[in-house]
Parts: C-alpha cells; sequence; structure tokens
C-alpha cells in the first residue's frame, strides 16, 4: 500500500543525548526522501533532505542516513533539546502511473526530551 | 515561517454545511498540494496544483474540490460536510511539479471541527 513505516512511534531521551528515529520504505524505486518535524499546532517544517545516489547527508545537529540495501531511513539529532520535542515524518518521493510523483508520508514518531 | 499562509486557522460548522480553506503559496512557488490530517490517518495526499492546471489526486472524496488560481493561491472547497471530515488541512507549495530537490513547505493548516 501508499506507506512509508516507522519502527518506533514514540521515543523517550534525555537532554544533552542523541537522538534516532527510524523509517522503512517500502519502493526501492523512491529516489528523494524528506524529514519533516511538526510540533503541536503547527504544521510540518522541513528539516533536512536526501537524494537515493547518497548515503548521508548532515545538517546543523541533524544527519540523515540512506541505507538503499534494506530501505531504511533514519534521522539523527545530535545533543537533543527540549525544543527538539515534536512529531518527526519521514517521506518518499515516488513515481505513480501517469508520470507524477507524489509524497508518501509515514505515521510519525514522538520525540520527547526530558530534562 | 514557512512562507505558506492558510486560513481561517479554524473552522467550525455544522453536518451538510460547506467550507472554502485557502492558501497562498510561498512567493515563486507554482505547486500547491492539499493534505488532510487525523489522529488515525497520518497525512493524506488529496489533491496537487501547478500554475493552475490538476496534476495529481489522492484519496479526495467527491465532496471535495479545489482549484488554483491565476495568482497561485488556491481554495479547498468542502461540501455536504459530516463528522467524519473533522481534521486539520494542511497546504503545502513547492517550486515546481513533485521531484527530486523539490520539498514541500507547509502552512499551519486549517483546524476543521465538524459538530
Amino acid at each position: 500500500g501508499e506507506s512509508v513505516g516507522l519502527h518506533l512511534p514514540t521515543l523517550s531521551v534525555q537532554e544533552g543525548d542523541n537522538s534516532i528515529i527510524n523509517c522503512a520504505y517500502s519502493n526501492s524505486a523512491s529516489d528523494y526522501f524528506i524529514w519533516y518535524k511538526q510540533e503541536s499546532g503547527k504544521g510540518p517544517q522541513f528539516i533536512i533532505d536526501i537524494r537515493s545516489n547518497m548515503d548521508k547527508r548532515q545538517g546543523q545537529r541533524v544527519t540523515v542516513l540512506l541505507n538503499k540495501t534494506v530501505k531504511h531511513l533514519s534521522l539523527q539529532i545530535a545533543a537533543t533539546q527540549p525544543g527538539d520535542s515534536a512529531v518527526y515524518f519521514c517521506a518518499e518521493n515516488r513515481m505513480f502511473s501517469g508520470g507524477y510523483n507524489k509524497l508518501i508520508f509515514g505515521a510519525g514518531t514522538r520525540l520527547a526530551v526530558h530534562p | 515561517d514557512s512562507g505558506v499562509t492558510q486560513t481561517p486557522k479554524h473552522l467550525i460548522t455544522a453536518t451538510g454545511q460547506r467550507v472554502t480553506l485557502r492558501c497562498s503559496p510561498r512567493s515563486g512557488d507554482l505547486s500547491v498540494y492539499w493534505y488532510q490530517q487525523s489522529l488515525d490517518q497520518g497525512l493524506q495526499f488529496l489533491i496537487q496544483y501547478y500554475n493552475g492546471e490538476e496534476r495529481a489526486k489522492g484519496n479526495i472524496l467527491e465532496r471535495f474540490s479545489a482549484q488554483q488560481f491565476p495568482d497561485l493561491h488556491s481554495e479547498l472547497n468542502l461540501s455536504s460536510l459530516e463528522l467524519g471530515d473533522s481534521a486539520l488541512y494542511f497546504c503545502a507549495s513547492s517550486p515546481g511539479l513533485q521531484g527530486i530537490n523539490q520539498p514541500q513547505h507547509f502552512g499551519d493548516g486549517t483546524r476543521l471541527s465538524i459538530l
């Protein structure tokens, strides 16, 4: 079906620790992936993206890893802060018949950061 | 601030009624996407417009319709509303057609409550 799954629905971490949020995708032809952060009462906010010809991409305190062999995507957040508390979504860019692309979103993982 | 503006932020109405949600994309973005987010369904793609034309459809009900105007703003029309239509409705935009290196940027949504 049209879905990108997540291994952990809720992740609790201590402030200052590193966080890893995982995502499994189903379509090996998907060529582009995005991580979004959604805070309460707000829309999904773009964090970082990665093309399928890359294995790793780093941003500010965040790193996305792509393992195409097992169709797995992860988001690593370094030195997690209370402001990182949110729901995180992965999304894959998938082509459909008719020649158009759609972003397929995972169900989301809630990250709770404790002091 | 993503640059995508949605109005209104909240809508409360009754079953059987009709509402219109409005979206202004980021400056320069030609594509507009509509999503529905409810607790049990996650982010569900409804429809995409590109430069005034419908480009892709998701699981959009026949009671729902959308359009994109020459100034690129978009409206989502929901009619014969049912209790199950209560949800958050998000608009997103991107510079071109959905594809590689085309992250969608989201507005903060319209919360629709059907009484």
